[in-house]
């Protein structure tokens, strides 16, 4: 069984510190992927990264970016420079290889609620 | 239209009512998914459309009963709902391709659905 654990539920943080958010998942499969998605107020989710099990290459986009460690099942997500506009709930989801294609669901962590204090 | 669109919004129903929720993608993709999100819980998935059939129930309630008449829509029936019912029912599609790749969800606003 797959699990994602976001064990940071909410953290408050003034603007432009930095901010790392926790990652740990659970599988037994060896492929798998990796996403991180945020949660603005208005509900939509939008998708940030994905992030394949064999690929451990660190990504930066702008003030994001992701440390993925396999050794440790993590997948962490750094904010730099935080900006008020990132507030915002964040989560982290898993998916187990689906070989030879189709369609599988995402297991998701309960998510962290970033706070940016003006 | 872009992405992908739920409607209504905002549903408030009792619980003998029966009442349909709808979402359109404007994608291109060829599955689409129900996923469930409570107070305080992770999000659930509920079902899976793949290529237009169902591939996961993941043991939903019978008083929750999808439909996806093509690729680009999907819509969730439900009857008689309990107050627990009550959450932010979010649809999601995606571009199934064969191999091992996997492609990431895209997702619409969401149905507040709130079950008096």
């Amino acid at each position: 069984a797959q699990k994602v654990t976001q064990a940071q539920t909410e953290i408050s943080v003034v603007e432009k510190e930095d901010v790392t958010l926790d990652c740990v998942y659970e599988t037994r499969d060896t492929t798998y992927y990796l996403f991180w998605y945020k949660q603005p107020p208005s509900g939509e989710l939008v998708f940030l990264i994905r992030r394949n099990s064999f690929d451990e290459q660190n990504e930066i986009s702008g003030r994001y970016s992701w440390n993925f460690q396999k050794s440790t099942s993590s997948f962490n997500f750094t904010i730099t420079a935080s900006q008020v506009v990132d507030s915002a709930v964040y989560f982290c989801a898993l998916s187990e290889a689906y070989s030879g294609g189709g369609a599988d669901g995402l297991t998701f962590g309960k998510g962290t609620h970033l706070i940016i204090q003006p | 239209e872009t992405g992908v669109t739920q409607t209504p919004r905002h549903l408030v129903m009792g619980m003998t009512n029966k009442k349909s929720l709808k979402c359109e993608q404007h994608l291109g993709h060829n599955a689409m998914y129900w996923y469930k999100q409570s107070a305080k819980k992770p999000l659930e998935l509920m079902f899976v459309y793949s290529l237009e059939e169902r591939v996961e129930n993941n043991s939903v309630p019978s008083r929750f009963s999808p439909e996806c008449p093509n690729s680009s829509h999907l819509f969730l029936h439900l009857h008689t709902l309990q107050p627990e019912d009550s959450a932010l029912y979010l649809c999601a599609s995606s571009r199934v391709t064969s191999g091992s790749s996997y492609n990431e969800q895209f997702f619409g606003p969401g149905t507040r659905l709130t079950v008096l």
